[in-house]
């Protein structure tokens, strides 16, 4: 059975902090990994990624992926507490041209200033 | 561009009572996904729709849940008879094309609260 695991739940650091959260998988078809960040309302997109090694960055976030030992970290640097939010690893296994994703159960961060 | 909209943002029944959500995707997107978010967990796909098509319902529990997209645009899914155990929310996405290279676009959601 497919499956996404993130690490940790949950995590509650001061403002400036650094953190890495983790997403790890199991899937039978692989196609890409995708982190969302959730506040209240819809899963806002981060990044996509597709080939191991490479670095997708974005201001103080930043990504990787092993497609070999099989998982992604999401680091962001310099926290602030508008980083606060529950943050969703998504893997996309499709069985044909389909777009299946398959969520992880979410990591929640918690930035206090 | 404007997002994919869904209504209502939040909805409160009594258990047994039906009730309805609705979505609207991005303009252009073919592929249409109803999600299902319960507290402290990831979403975990219901349905998903290519077109007017449902394609990939098997997680969606059919004795009480229905859905249709009629003409490809719109969407909506329907619980009756609705039970404590179904209040989550219910997110909509949508995509231009479930193959290609690009990321989920996720609705606000509808938050459902059963009674």
């Amino acid at each position: 059975e497919d499956k996404v695991v993130q690490s940790p739940l949950s995590l509650v650091v001061h403002e400036g902090d650094t953190v890495t959260l983790n997403c790890s998988y199991e899937v039978t078809n692989f196609r890409s990994l995708l982190w969302y960040k959730q506040e209240k309302k819809a899963p806002t997109f981060l990044f996509m990624l597709t080939s191991s090694g490479i670095e997708k960055k974005s201001g103080r976030l930043s990504s990787i992926l092993d497609k070999k030992e099989l998982f992604s970290i999401l680091n962001i640097t310099a926290t602030q507490t508008g980083d606060s939010a529950i943050y969703l690893c998504a893997v996309e296994a499709p069985t044909s041209n389909t777009g299946k994703l398959i969520f992880g159960q979410g990591t929640t961060l918690q930035v206090k200033p | 561009e404007a997002g994919v909209v869904q209504s209502p943002r939040y909805k409160i029944i009594e258990k047994k009572q039906p009730v309805a959500f609705w979505c609207n995707p991005i303009s252009g997107h073919n592929t249409l996904y109803w999600y299902r978010q319960n507290l402290g967990q990831g979403p975990e796909l219901l349905i998903r729709y290519e077109n007017e098509e449902a394609v990939d319902d098997s997680q969606l529990p059919k004795d009480r849940f229905s859905a249709e997209r009629l003409k490809g645009v719109d969407s909506t899914l329907k619980i009756q008879p609705a039970e404590l155990g179904d209040s989550a929310v219910y997110l909509c996405a949508s995509k231009r094309q479930a193959w290609d290279n690009s990321p989920l676009h996720f609705g606000n959601g509808t938050r459902l609260t059963v009674t």
